[in-house]
């Protein structure tokens, strides 16, 4: 069964700093991986979908990486700003269209 | 991008009561799936709602409980059945497209 664990937990940073969120799972066996973001009591909006054939996708200030056989992801949100506060979850989509979440890292960016 | 509608935004319910939750999505989806994420948790499969047929629920999900139904490609919904305060979550649709999982703005069900 996959177990998805995002690491920290929860995250308090000022503005302005570069950020490392993590995402490991248990089966590599996937066929891609998206990283969300979720505010408070909202629906999730995609960040970034990467492909099991790809090391990393960028959007933005956002940048995400992949390593299938080691089975990481790690979200890097470059300059951070208030408004990217929020819970941001990762999920691995696995063959059969399942996507499994782990439980996220709440993410509060102070001005 | 995929978009998807969902109704209503939040409700609170008496206990032993029903809500259906309605889920319209544009063309571009193709498989439709609900999910529940409990206070404070994460977001777990409920079932894959599937078009003409019966849902394929997930473990310690049942068909009675959670009737879902999908008539065409562009409409689900989800009945919460006979609700009592365990069921207080945020139930959210989502859909398949060619780039990833797109997600409903969810529903806020309390129950008192």
């Amino acid at each position: 069964k996959q177990e998805v664990t995002q690491i920290p937990a929860a995250l308090s940073v000022p503005e302005g700093e570069n950020l490392v969120l993590n995402c490991s799972f248990t089966d590599s066996a996937i066929y891609n991986l998206q990283w969300f973001r979720q505010d408070p009591g909202k629906g999730l909006t995609s960040l970034l979908l990467i492909q099991s054939s790809q090391r990393e996708q960028t959007s933005g200030r956002l940048n995400a990486s992949l390593d299938k056989s080691s089975g990481r992801s790690t979200l890097y949100i470059a300059a951070s700003q208030p408004g990217d506060s929020a819970t941001y979850l990762c999920a691995p989509l696995e063959y059969g269209n399942k996507l499994v979440f782990g439980a996220g890292t709440i993410l509060r960016v102070k001005s | 991008s995929a978009v998807i509608s969902q109704k209503p935004s939040r409700d609170i319910c008496q206990r032993g009561t029903s809500l259906t939750i309605q889920c319209q999505v544009d063309s571009q989806v193709t498989m439709m799936f609900w999910y529940r994420q409990q206070p404070g948790q994460s977001l777990t499969l409920i079932a894959t709602a599937n078009q003409g047929s019966e849902a394929t629920y997930e473990s310690g999900f049942v068909i009675d409980k959670f009737p879902i139904s999908r008539p065409n490609l562009t409409f689900s919904t989800l009945t919460v059945s006979n609700m009592s305060p365990e069921d207080s979550s945020i139930y959210l649709c989502s859909g398949t497209w060619r780039r990833g999982y797109t997600f409903g703005s969810g529903t806020r069900l309390t129950v008192v």
